[in-house]
Formats: C-alpha cells, structure tokens, sequence
C-alpha cells in the first residue's frame, strides 16, 4: 500500500544531541513538507522540497536541517542549536498539483 | 506571504447540531488551494474537504461542506448533523499553485460535541 512513513514514533534526545527524524513515501510524490507542533497549537512549517536536490526553509527553520537526496525520502536533523525542541513533528507529501496531502503518523520528541 | 487564520480556539456544539468553523486567509495569489484537515487525539491527520480558488461551486464530502468566499477570502468549514466522533482539532490550510508552493496551517480549533 501507497503511504508516507515516519520514524521513530517516539524519540528522546539529550541536550546537545543531534537527531534525525526519518521521513519516507512511496507515493511518487514531489513536493515533501516538515511541520512543529507544540501541545494544543497549530503546524508550523520548517521546512520543504519540491524536488530532488532542492529545499526552502519554512518559517521556523532555525536549528534544524534537512536534505532530499531521493524523492521518497525527506529526513529532518534537529539540532543542538535548536534551544526547545520537544514537541510533535509531522512530515506531509503532496502532487505538485493541488490534491490532498498525506501525513506521516507523526514522531513525538522529547528532550531528557 | 501567506497566511491563515482561524479565530475560534475552542467550540462547543450539541450533537446532531451543525457547525461552522471559521477560516480567513491572505494571499495576492490568484490560484490557490484551500484544505480543511481533521487530527483527533492520536495526531494523525485526516484529510476532510478541498476547494480550489477558481472552483465554482463549494466543495462537499458527505457531512462536510465548505463555504468559499473569494471575495472574502473566506474558507469555512461547514459540518452537518455532528457526531460524538467529531470532537478533535480541525486545521484549515492553504498551498499556493504556482512558484514556492508553500503548504501552511492556521492555528486550529477545537471542537467539541457535547451529548
């Protein structure tokens, strides 16, 4: 079956740590999506790519990095330099046309 | 830039009531789409309902429709009839088609059926 997948579901970090939250689907989609969420808010958009090789920092790009080396995958590092990161990340895919986009489940991470 | 905007955080419904959520957006864009998502209390996103910017009548999917005025720059989400399974947080968005094809969300509301 067609979908996008994200991994791990749950992660904890420690401080100064680097993380990467894997992104991956196999629904031939090219533009790919990041996306904060912290409790009870909305998504933010960190960042995106609408081709292989090719990314633009969304609106709260500081502290994390990404690359899209293959077209099914879009994985996000949050790093050392991001002061709060506990919170929900999602990763979204889409058609460059307008259609629907697909969410991964999402992976909850926490700073210890 | 883009920009959406939700203005009710939390709403309160009967069941079997209908119910309207609120969207307003901002764009100079003429071509654009507007999507409305639903995230219960797992997280996951559920995709309800789309409407493109030069689509002329409103968009519906069974329960769901979603009154659109452009002029108004206006995208609400109308829900008929609600169910107890309705309660979750429902996210409006827009992608603009052309150029940087951002995605972006407004904040959210929450929606509760009271029975």
């Amino acid at each position: 079956d067609g979908g996008i997948t994200q991994s791990p579901k749950y992660l904890f970090r420690k401080e100064g740590q680097n993380v990467t939250l894997s992104c991956e689907q196999n629904l031939n989609h090219d533009a790919m999506y990041w996306y904060r969420q912290d409790p009870g808010q909305g998504l933010r958009l960190i960042y995106y790519s609408q081709i292989v090789n090719d990314f633009q920092k969304g609106d709260i790009a500081e502290g994390y990095s990404v690359s899209r080396e293959k077209k099914e995958s879009f994985p996000l590092t949050v790093t050392s330099a991001q002061k709060n990161p506990t919170a929900f990340y999602l990763c979204a895919s889409m058609r460059t046309v307008n259609t629907e986009a697909f969410f991964g489940q999402g992976t909850r991470l926490t700073v210890v | 830039a883009q920009k959406i905007t939700q203005t009710q955080p939390g709403m309160f419904v009967q069941e079997k009531e209908a119910v309207t959520l609120d969207c307003t957006y901002d764009t100079s864009d003429q071509s654009y789409g507007l999507f409305w998502y639903k995230q219960p209390s797992s997280g996951e996103m559920i995709f309800l309902i789309y409407q493109g910017s030069y689509d002329e009548q409103n968009a519906t999917e069974g329960r769901y429709s979603l009154n659109f005025q452009k002029a108004r720059k206006s995208a609400n989400l109308v829900i008929s009839a609600s169910q107890l399974g309705d309660s979750a947080m429902y996210f409006c968005a827009m992608r603009i088609i052309q150029g940087a094809q951002k995605l972006v969300f407004g904040q959210g509301t929450r929606l509760t059926i009271n029975p």
